[in-house]
């Protein structure tokens, strides 16, 4: 079965430093999500991809965090310079087409933040 | 502001009992309801959606009781199982806009064998 793969599960940096994440989906899904999800809060979409171009980042801290899918189907999260509250899993999911279908997560990157 | 509100925080249920998880909403717009679970290390999977045409959809164990009127949905999960204890969201999307996802805060379900 189909997965969306992230790496690296697990990441501990240091405030200031700068990091980034990794997410591949399922293949032939034209819509890639970014989410933040805090420790007991259900996730919060910080960045919506269709194909490669950024559908909705309205949630996204443009001063620090910015995201890409250069070919349309891998995408990359980076966060520089990190803070202590930036401390949450970053899950990425997938879809078809984006309207009202499945979303398929990933099994998320913890990030913890020192 | 939460757009969408989940109780209770937490849940326990003995084996073969009724686990009922609701939820409320204010933006009208709003018109797919999914409930996802999620188990510890694991990302969110999708369980169950409804749409508002209909008032109860049912798939197995699981069944989503819809009230348009109220602004509410449930989630209830019969005969519960061990296997069963996860953290439940329920999320809200309409058709306007980037069809995002609004989750709620998440429902920790024990079931006590």
């Amino acid at each position: 079965e189909a997965e969306v793969a992230q790496s690296p599960r697990y990441k501990i940096t240091e405030k200031s430093q700068a990091v980034a994440f990794w997410c591949d989906p399922i293949s032939g899904h034209a819509t890639l999500y970014w989410y933040r999800q805090i420790l007991g809060q259900g996730p919060e979409l910080l960045v919506q991809f269709q194909d490669e171009s950024v559908v909705d980042d309205s949630q996204l801290p443009k001063d620090r965090f910015s995201a890409e899918r250069l070919k349309g189907v891998d995408s990359t999260l980076k966060i520089q310079p990190a803070e202590l509250g930036d401390s949450a899993m970053y899950l990425c999911a997938s879809s078809l087409l984006g309207l009202q279908e499945t979303q398929y997560f990933g099994p998320g990157t913890r990030l913890l933040v020192l | 502001q939460q757009q969408v509100k989940q109780s209770p925080q937490s849940l326990i249920v003995q084996k073969g009992g009724i686990s009922i998880i609701n939820c409320a909403y204010e933006n009208t717009a709003f018109d797919y309801f999914p409930w996802y679970q999620q188990f510890p290390g694991k990302g969110p999977a999708l369980l169950i959606a409804i749409r508002p045409d209909v008032s109860e959809k049912k798939e197995g164990r699981f069944t989503i009781s819809f009230n348009k009127s109220a602004k509410q949905f449930s989630l209830h999960i019969m005969d519960s199982q061990p296997g069963d204890s996860a953290t439940y969201f329920c999320a809200a999307s309409a058709k306007t806009g980037a069809n995002n996802l609004f989750f709620g805060t998440g429902t920790r379900l024990t079931v006590i064998p």
